[in-house]
């Protein structure tokens, strides 16, 4: 069974902090990998996107790939308390359309 | 922009009752998805189609089938509604680079 893990929190950052969360997977063949915002009570996000190892930046969003340690994670810098809300990790499934997606890691941006 | 609708945003029905949800795309999307999602057990994948009146099985399909007449849209029919599938039903519709886009959310009660 492939697997995406998140820690599932809360992660509680001040505000003004930078959030790091983290995400794990067992396919060592996927190749897009995604972040999801998602509000208590609404649907989620798509965020941010990464395909190729390194840093992507957008905003005050920065994903990280590390394709050999299986390791994506999503950096949020001067978090605000409206980044209070679950993240969720999707991996694309390299044998068919399919993502698989963590749990989610929620996010608490203490005021 | 991608647009996902869904039908209602909330549906109370009752047990045995045959169910219909409905997803509309206007991306031109192959590739559409139906999840459910329920406290402490993430997203989990009931059915997708990647093309017209073309399915699979997802993780979760018993008691569910699904209709794709056309392409911008993806029906999910619960059979017999009963009580262990009130939930949040979410539609996702996917684009060219594996990156889903999510509906609003169905909460369904079925009582």
């Amino acid at each position: 069974q492939k697997e995406v893990e998140q820690n599932s929190g809360p992660l509680s950052v001040p505000e003004g902090a930078i959030a790091s969360l983290n995400c794990t997977y067992s396919d060592r063949v996927s190749q897009s990998f995604f972040w999801y915002r998602q509000y208590s009570g609404k649907s989620p996000e798509l965020i941010m996107s990464i395909y190729s190892n390194g840093d992507k930046e957008d905003g005050r969003f920065t994903a990280q790939l590390n394709k050999a340690s299986q390791y994506v994670s999503l950096l949020i810098r001067d978090s605000q308390p409206s980044d209070s809300a679950t993240y969720l990790c999707a991996v694309n499934s390299g044998a068919t359309n399919k993502l698989i997606f963590g749990t989610g890691t929620l996010l608490a941006v203490q005021p | 922009d991608v647009k996902v609708t869904q039908s209602s945003r909330y549906l109370v029905k009752r047990t045995g009752e045959k169910v219909f949800l409905e997803c509309v795309q206007d991306m031109d999307h192959e590739n559409m998805f139906w999840y459910r999602q329920d406290p402490g057990l993430g997203l989990r994948l009931i059915y997708f189609s990647y093309d017209v009146k073309m399915k699979e099985k997802g993780d979760i399909p018993e008691g569910y089938s699904v209709s794709r007449e056309k392409k911008e849209r993806f029906s999910l029919i619960l059979e017999s509604a009963s009580t262990n599938q009130t939930s949040m039903y979410l539609c996702a519709s996917m684009g060219v680079s594996y990156e889903q886009y999510f509906g609003p959310g169905t909460r369904l009660t079925v009582t």
